[in-house]
């Protein structure tokens, strides 16, 4: 069974860059893309991007100028990257695999959130 | 692609028939997926595809529609039932989620 587990700082300086890693274990990295996903304490979900192994990105427009995610296939594991942080990027992080099929596509293994809070 | 979902939360009791709506602003066709989130957990797959059961999910979930309007029903709502439950459009980018429903006990 895939697993996926996030690692970083889980405190954050305004306007400073919030760093994340996800870890993918028990299953390849190659074929899928990789997705980052946050959720405000007490709110609802927003996607903020994904990664395919071979590197190619996609990013949510809210986001999009702040945002890298990258891929690194030797290590198994993606980042996460958001510059220029406030308050309002205070949030669980969760990483997770999009699956792939003929009746599309879905999100199917998760992590289990990391809390970053943004506050000096 | 914005998705709202109503009820926006409900009470029900064990056994009743739940019935969560989620509407899409543009079609979608059956790029639909459904979501069953736990206080401190991540969310958890509960159907694709509009209609696919997710591996082992119980058979009392069951999903439909297409296009632009969608539903989650559970048939006979079960004690570990009650949680919050978001729809997410995979149709196209960016991906986007409902604001969620949260079914809480009657």
């Amino acid at each position: 069974q895939v697993q996926l587990q996030e690692s970083g700082p889980g405190l954050v300086k305004p306007s400073e860059t919030l760093s994340l890693t996800c870890i993918v274990s028990s299953g390849p990295i190659s074929g899928f893309y990789w997705n980052w996903i946050r959720q405000p304490p007490g709110e609802g979900l927003e996607w903020i991007g994904n990664v395919y192994h071979s590197g190619t990105t996609n990013y949510n427009p809210s986001l999009n100028s702040r945002v890298t995610i990258s891929v690194d296939t030797s290590k198994n594991q993606f980042a996460l990257k958001l510059t220029s942080v406030t308050a309002a990027d205070t949030a669980i992080y969760y990483c997770a695999r999009r699956m792939n099929t003929p009746m599309g596509n879905y999100l199917d293994f998760w992590g289990q959130g990391i809390l970053v809070t943004v506050s000096s | 692609i914005q998705l709202t979902q109503s009820p926006s939360s409900l009470s029900a009791s064990v056994g009743d028939r739940v019935t969560i709506t989620c509407r899409a602003s543009q079609g979608i066709r059956s790029y639909l997926v459904w979501f069953q989130q736990k206080p401190g957990k991540a969310p958890k797959l509960l159907i694709y595809g509009t209609s696919t059961l997710q591996s082992g999910v119980p058979s009392r979930f069951s999903g439909s529609g297409s296009g632009t309007d969608f539903t989650l029903t559970i048939s006979s709502l079960q004690p570990e039932d009650f949680a919050t439950y978001y729809c997410q459009q995979v149709n196209s980018y960016p991906l986007t989620f409902g604001g969620g429903t949260k079914v809480e006990i009657k």
